[in-house]
């Protein structure tokens, strides 16, 4: 099945600061995903992003298709953006099912 | 909010046991997905129902099984319950079955056991 890779696994972030989160598959994808989960367990909906270039807020994703792989813009972090991020992809052969990277865990401090 | 519910949030049992989880999908959405997120094996694709049919199936034991209802909801039957079992799970729903379809996420139930 598809692999799919996250990076770093960890990040300390201050207050303010930027960050960029990886995330590598290894077959070409229907559907890719990112999501935030909170220190509470909910997992939030970030972005559908298949291929191209989003951005909510504080928050962008691009995902290059042709080279498999997606990256995730924080800026200008804040504490509640404290959790962690995963990746999620189908692969175009698959079926109809996210399999999810082992994520990035980002704490922001004051 | 994902407009999608889950009921119990909480559930402790013992092992041996039985126990259902139930889901309810967002107003509109056909498709419910289920998965498990645990500290040994991350979170994982389980089953997929659509309009009340199975479509795809995942790492599910045999041990659990689910449905979808009529009206759309469905349940995850938990049985035989393993201290290995004790994880997160999760519902998800989407407009359709197609690949190109965005999964909402429900809070979880959280399910431990003792």
């Amino acid at each position: 099945g598809i692999q799919v890779e996250q990076s770093p696994p960890d990040l300390i972030l201050q207050e303010g600061a930027n960050s960029t989160l990886r995330c590598n598959f290894s077959d070409s994808v229907n559907n890719l995903q990112w999501f935030h989960q909170n220190p509470w367990g909910q997992l939030i909906n970030l972005f559908y992003i298949p291929s191209g270039t989003k951005q909510n807020g504080r928050l962008s994703a691009t995902t290059v298709a042709t080279e498999r792989y997606s990256l995730l813009y924080i800026s200008s972090s804040q504490t509640t953006d404290s959790g962690v991020y995963f990746c999620a992809a189908d692969p175009t052969g698959g079926g109809n099912k996210l399999t999810f990277g082992t994520g990035t865990q980002l704490k922001v401090e004051l | 909010d994902s407009g999608v519910t889950q009921t119990p949030k909480h559930l402790i049992t013992a092992t041996g046991q039985r126990v259902t989880l139930r889901c309810s999908p967002r107003s509109g959405d056909l498709s419910v997905y289920w998965y498990q997120q645990s500290l040994d094996q991350g979170l994982q694709f389980l089953i997929q129902y659509y309009n009340g049919e199975e479509r795809a199936k995942g790492n599910i034991l045999e041990r659990f099984s689910a449905q979808q209802f009529p009206d759309l909801h469905s349940e995850l039957n938990l049985s035989s319950l393993e201290l290995g079992d004790s994880a997160l799970y999760f519902c998800a729903s989407s407009v359709q079955d197609l690949r190109t379809d965005t999964q909402y996420f429900g809070p979880g139930t959280r399910l431990t056991v003792l």
